[in-house]
């Protein structure tokens, strides 16, 4: 029972432009929801993260969109650099419960 | 202020044998969450642990369990290892509970392999 959901296991952008990713949840008990950046034998890191009462949240050049009718939320990086090339989390969390998604690939060409 | 630490860092274990791995968390933390890794499954919840008492559960088998002690220190044990048990663990700690517990930590994780 997969409640967060990434449906794109990979991701490959050119250095300078955007990179979107997305991420789909299905539990309304979910109020927050973040994103977790994580490099080759490290653990994740916390990036981002929105409450349910936003629907925008900006952090330099990463921005996550949160749309709740569609129960969707997304990840822009602006511009994308080659250090940015990772494993993306999305995770929803509720009730104190927090699921996460299958992790997308971003990979960001020079 | 030192982060999550696991150890070991990385195990080889055959079939049918039975595995403690061990995560400290952040100092003053009381929540700790387990979690693996597979490729293609991205981060399966495990269990977490507040105050030395399981708050919740995912849908593992009866095979995986956990406790925490009372400095907050947790272990996680697999009995009769299966080849998909093969995984990254990771542990995640948190302050407390509420709000605060969106705020997680992870450890570098504990790499298993069962062969």
């Amino acid at each position: 029972d997969q409640q967060v959901k990434q449906n794109s296991p990979s991701l490959s952008v050119q250095e300078g432009r955007i990179s979107i990713l997305n991420c789909d949840y299905t539990n309304s008990m979910f109020d927050y929801f973040l994103w977790y950046k994580k490099y080759p034998a490290e653990g994740p890191t916390f990036l981002i993260s929105i409450s349910s009462i936003k629907d925008k949240n900006e952090d330099g050049r990463f921005t996550v969109f949160l749309n709740k009718s569609a129960k969707h939320l997304s990840l822009h990086i602006v511009p994308s650099q080659p250090g940015d090339s990772a494993v993306y989390f999305c995770a929803a969390s509720g009730n104190n419960d927090m699921r996460f998604g299958a992790g997308t690939r971003l990979t960001v060409k020079p | 202020k030192a982060g999550v630490t696991q150890t070991p860092r990385y195990l080889i274990k055959t079939r049918g044998q039975q595995v403690t791995l061990s995560c400290s968390p952040i100092s003053g933390h009381r929540s700790v969450s387990w979690y693996q890794q597979t490729p293609g499954q991205g981060l399966q919840f495990l269990f977490e642990y507040f105050s030395e008492t399981q708050r919740n559960k995912g849908n593992f088998p009866g095979r995986f369990s956990g406790r925490q002690f009372s400095n907050s220190r947790s272990e996680m044990n697999v009995s009769t290892l299966e080849l998909g048990d093969s995984a990254l663990y990771l542990c995640a700690s948190s302050p407390s509970s509420g709000r605060d517990y969106n705020e997680q930590f992870f450890g570098p994780g504990t790499r298993l392999t069962v062969l």
